[in-house]
């Protein structure tokens, strides 16, 4: 099966850069991916890393190293509207998504 | 463009009534899923299918069942339902070809399910 950790909740002020990291272990790994949800909203896809290294979508990247089973979302310059819960989810080879029980980030002032 | 179109969007339901939540696309993708969050948690898989005419179990099968009689409707159905299935029902689809590409997910709006 999968498991997937993840912080529940990390706090940042306006502007600032935060990381939210994911540590997983699973079988039949294909690549990681990371959705934000607005209030219990329909989650939406923010990016997806197949391959070691780092993806960069513009003020959001994600990073994976499959050696250590890890990744991570850098958010920059952020802002309040960021305020959301992020999830990070692994994809398997068949297809289907695994996700973490999602981190809560609040952007304050 | 809709998407992914859920119904209903809430329902309240007595234990032991059967339920079925609908789910349509309109991308043409060939997987569709159907999750469910708890309050403060993630997304578990309930059924998957990869393609029209097959289905499979996710993580939390057990009181759930799926068909995928085509491409555009995936309809979830709770033949008994009991209080432990009150949550949000999500049902997504993506453009899965073997795992090529993103495998990016696109979800509907929910649908929220309180069972008495």
């Amino acid at each position: 099966g999968q498991s997937l950790e993840q912080p529940s909740e990390v706090t940042a002020v306006e502007g600032a850069i935060v990381q939210i990291n994911c540590t997983y272990q699973t079988s039949g790994f294909y690549g990681l991916s990371w959705y934000q949800q607005h209030d219990g909203g329909a989650p939406t896809f923010l990016s997806y890393n197949g391959l070691d290294g780092l993806e960069e979508t513009g003020r959001f990247s994600s990073f994976l190293s499959r050696s250590d089973s890890y990744g991570y979302l850098l958010l920059q310059e952020l802002q309040m509207k960021d305020s959301a819960s992020y999830f990070c989810a692994v994809r398997d080879s068949a297809g289907k998504s695994t996700f973490g029980d999602g981190t809560t980030l609040t952007v304050k002032p | 463009i809709a998407g992914i179109t859920q119904a209903p969007t809430s329902q309240i339901l007595a234990a032991g009534r059967r339920m079925t939540l609908r789910c349509t696309q309109d991308m043409r993708h060939n997987a569709m899923y159907w999750y469910r969050q708890d309050l403060g948690l993630g997304l578990r898989l309930i059924h998957y299918s990869n393609t029209a005419g097959t289905t499979g179990k996710g993580e939390v099968p057990d009181g759930y069942s799926v068909s995928r009689a085509n491409t555009d409707d995936f309809p979830l159905t709770l033949a008994s339902a009991v209080p432990s299935q009150t949550s949000v029902y999500f049902c997504a689809s993506s453009d899965s070809r073997g795992g090529a590409g993103t495998g990016e997910l696109f979800f509907g709006e929910g649908s929220r399910l309180t069972v008495l």
